[in-house]
């Protein structure tokens, strides 16, 4: 099965401070990668998915960037953290080689800018 | 446009007593829906896909397209039901996979 490594686990910036978050992949080729953000009561906001190497769509507008420089790493970034980019980050993978629909997540990332 | 609503941030039950987990879709096509489940502590994990039609840890949901619904389900709660659940919707390979906001099921003993 797909296994996702994400990190860090947890992350303290401060305000201004550029941002790098990794996440890779096993098991699988050509998967579809996403990243979300989690937070209470707004459950979990899609903010990028690719479905393919450098191709990434975006969601909503914000202060964050993604890239997929190879077919099983998808990076989350930012040239300047704000505030309200805290929040708890998880990527996920689906599809792929097997066709399998199933999306497998990340142990996500805690970022806290201070 | 994809939308995937859940109504309940909160639902809170006895153990033994039935629940229902709403969720309600809109999309133009034949989506798939799944449900995922995050227990305390640990990643989010696949708990059941409509076209399974399999019960899991006692939980069923059918998917309705006439009300574009996909109600999660189990007649007996446990307090190990206890998590955060999240309903979601895949349109298509490369269509993307998007999320309802989540019900936190709370079981008491």
């Amino acid at each position: 099965s797909q296994t996702i490594h994400q990190w860090p686990a947890t992350l303290v910036q401060p305000v201004g401070s550029p941002l790098s978050l990794e996440c890779t992949v096993e098991g699988t080729s050509n998967p579809n990668l996403y990243w979300y953000r989690q937070a209470a009561g707004r459950g979990l906001q899609l903010l990028f998915y690719s479905v393919g190497i450098g191709q990434i769509s975006s969601e909503v507008p914000q202060n964050l960037s993604a890239s997929r420089p190879q077919d099983r790493q998808f990076i989350l970034s930012s040239k300047k953290l704000l505030l309200s980019d805290s929040g708890f980050y998880l990527c996920a993978c689906q599809g792929g080689e097997f066709m399998n629909t199933e999306a497998f997540f990340g142990q996500g990332t805690r970022l806290t800018v201070v | 446009a994809q939308r995937v609503t859940q109504p309940e941030k909160l639902l809170s039950v006895f153990k033994g007593a039935p629940v229902e987990l709403k969720c309600n879709y809109s999309y133009s096509g034949s989506p798939e829906l799944f449900w995922y489940v995050q227990y305390s502590r640990q990643r989010l994990q696949l708990l059941l896909r409509h076209i399974s039609r399999e019960s899991i840890k006692g939980f069923t949901a059918d998917l309705n397209k006439g009300e574009t619904s996909f109600h999660l389900k189990k007649p007996f709660a446990q307090e190990e039901d206890s998590a955060m659940y999240y309903c979601a919707l895949n349109g298509g390979n490369t269509d993307k996979l998007i999320f309802g906001t989540g019900t936190r099921l709370q079981v008491f003993p």
